[in-house]
């Protein structure tokens, strides 16, 4: 099984700031891999699919980026409904999601 | 537009099964691959398993086979999820989601859109 490994677990930042979270794949998983948004009490929202293309209505603020193995979810300037939890998810080899990073504010 | 809608929360004695149902509309589910996905406190999120629509395969994951099944009724274009002898530390919450590349022509796989989650709790 593929282990995906997300840090860090938690983040505190500011509005307006610029934040990063990455993504470590057990094994090289090519460009399949997806990032998620959750908001407490929904389900994952898709932002990112195929390492770096952001889905339609994402605002493009969201950025990914990475091959292989290791991967990031850039915020260039965080908004207030942007604090919630990120996971990301590989597809090469069924499915495995990391263990996700709450982005709480400051 | 693709929606997913799910069944309502369930509580259940260990040992048990339960049965969550996925019904889709704006899309014909022979088309699409479903698959499902659930999310306890401690453990995050767990794919679970999910079907090809392709070659009509329906692949679990390892830690859940023999215990969850994966149905379809489409002449409801509703999906199932069964999962049996329901221990404790099943209780979390059950999303079905699409695989978007059926959907939206991607290369990759990846889950879009998602029901909106049923609550399993196993309790005594």
């Amino acid at each position: 099984d593929i282990q995906m490994t997300q840090s860090p677990s938690s983040l505190s930042a500011s509005v307006g700031d610029r934040v990063t979270i990455t993504c470590r794949a057990s094994q090289t998983i090519n460009t399949y891999l997806n990032w998620f948004q959750q908001r407490p009490g929904k389900a994952p929202h898709l932002l990112i699919h195929g390492a770096s293309t952001l889905q339609v209505g994402v605002p493009s603020r969201f950025s990914g980026s990475g091959s292989g193995t290791d991967f990031t979810l850039t915020i260039s300037s965080l908004q207030p409904e942007d604090f919630a939890t990120y996971f990301c998810q590989q597809s090469y080899t069924l499915y495995s999601f990391g263990q996700g990073t709450k982005l709480e504010i400051k | 537009q693709v929606q997913l809608v799910q069944s309502g929360a369930e509580v259940k004695e260990p040992g048990a099964a339960v049965k969550v149902s996925c019904k889709v509309s704006g899309y014909t589910l022979t088309e699409l691959s479903i698959h499902w996905v659930r999310q306890a406190p401690e453990i995050g999120l767990e794919w679970m398993g999910g079907n090809d629509p392709e070659d009509g395969k329906t692949t679990y994951a390892g830690k859940f086979k023999g215990r969850v099944t994966m149905t379809e009724d489409t002449s409801t274009d509703t999906a199932y999820m069964e999962l049996s002898s329901l221990r404790s530390d099943d209780t979390a919450i059950y999303y079905c989601a699409a695989d978007g590349r059926y959907i939206h022509g991607w290369y990759g796989p990846a889950f879009d859109p998602w029901g909106q989650g049923t609550l399993v709790t196993v309790t005594s």
